[in-house]
């Protein structure tokens, strides 16, 4: 059972590209979240989805783009790389929105914007 | 909007020791309050969950307590182990969205 995974691990871009972060969960989760990480701050919500079909903004949703593929998948877009979005990013599932139950992590993506 | 605070930011003990890491927010308004460990360079494993019905959960040698009236959360670790060496974040469920403190990282001395 792979849990929450995530392409690719590691990502070097240069100022003004851009890439797409894929996130996907194999526990028919209904609620996906994208969240950043940065040194001496806490974990940061950056979109999330409620369920298929579904995204809503989070704390910190500018410089990004998401889509709900179909249940499984969510991916996060950042169309024109800032160095300000150098950070750690991580997806995670949940069985619902709404705190009942607990959220499950991928094991995040490095990003460096140069 | 909810600010979610771990003090001390770091924490080095003996093997053996308990461990007792700090967790406060501002907003007592929650639905829920998770401990989660993240081990260097890993994703998070959370650790345990604690409804705001309730008043504390165990799993093991962790307990976690919740006063959710002065918006304080508390994480024993009983007889502490290298093993255990890891930070250690606190999230609180306000509305949509985990509030997330900025961690303790704790260190535990063979």
């Amino acid at each position: 059972n792979a849990g929450v995974t995530q392409t690719p691990k590691f990502q070097v871009l240069k100022t003004g590209q851009s890439m797409t972060l894929q996130c996907a969960q194999d526990m028919n989760h209904n609620s996906m979240y994208w969240y950043r990480q940065d040194p001496g701050m806490g974990l940061r919500l950056i979109y999330y989805s409620a369920s298929e079909g579904t995204t809503d903004k989070g704390e910190v949703p500018n410089g990004y783009n998401v889509s709900r593929l179909n249940k499984r998948e969510f991916s996060l877009r950042l169309e024109s790389a800032a160095p300000s979005q150098t950070s750690v990013y991580f997806c995670a599932s949940s069985e619902a929105l709404g705190g009942i139950d607990t959220q499950y992590f991928g094991p995040g993506t490095r990003l460096t914007v140069l | 909007k909810q600010e979610v605070t771990q003090i001390p930011a770091a924490l080095s003990v003996p093997e053996g020791e308990n461990l007792v890491l700090n967790c406060s927010f501002t907003d007592s308004a929650i639905y829920n309050l998770q401990w989660f460990r993240q081990d260097p360079g890993k994703g998070l494993t959370s650790l345990l969950l604690i409804q705001s019905s309730q008043r504390e959960q165990t799993s093991g040698r962790l307990n976690a307590s919740l006063d959710k009236s002065s918006g304080r959360s508390t994480l024993y670790i009983a007889a502490s182990q290298p093993g255990d060496s890891a930070t250690y974040l606190c999230a609180v469920w306000d509305d949509y969205k985990l509030s997330f403190g900025a961690g303790t990282t704790v260190t535990v001395r063979a």
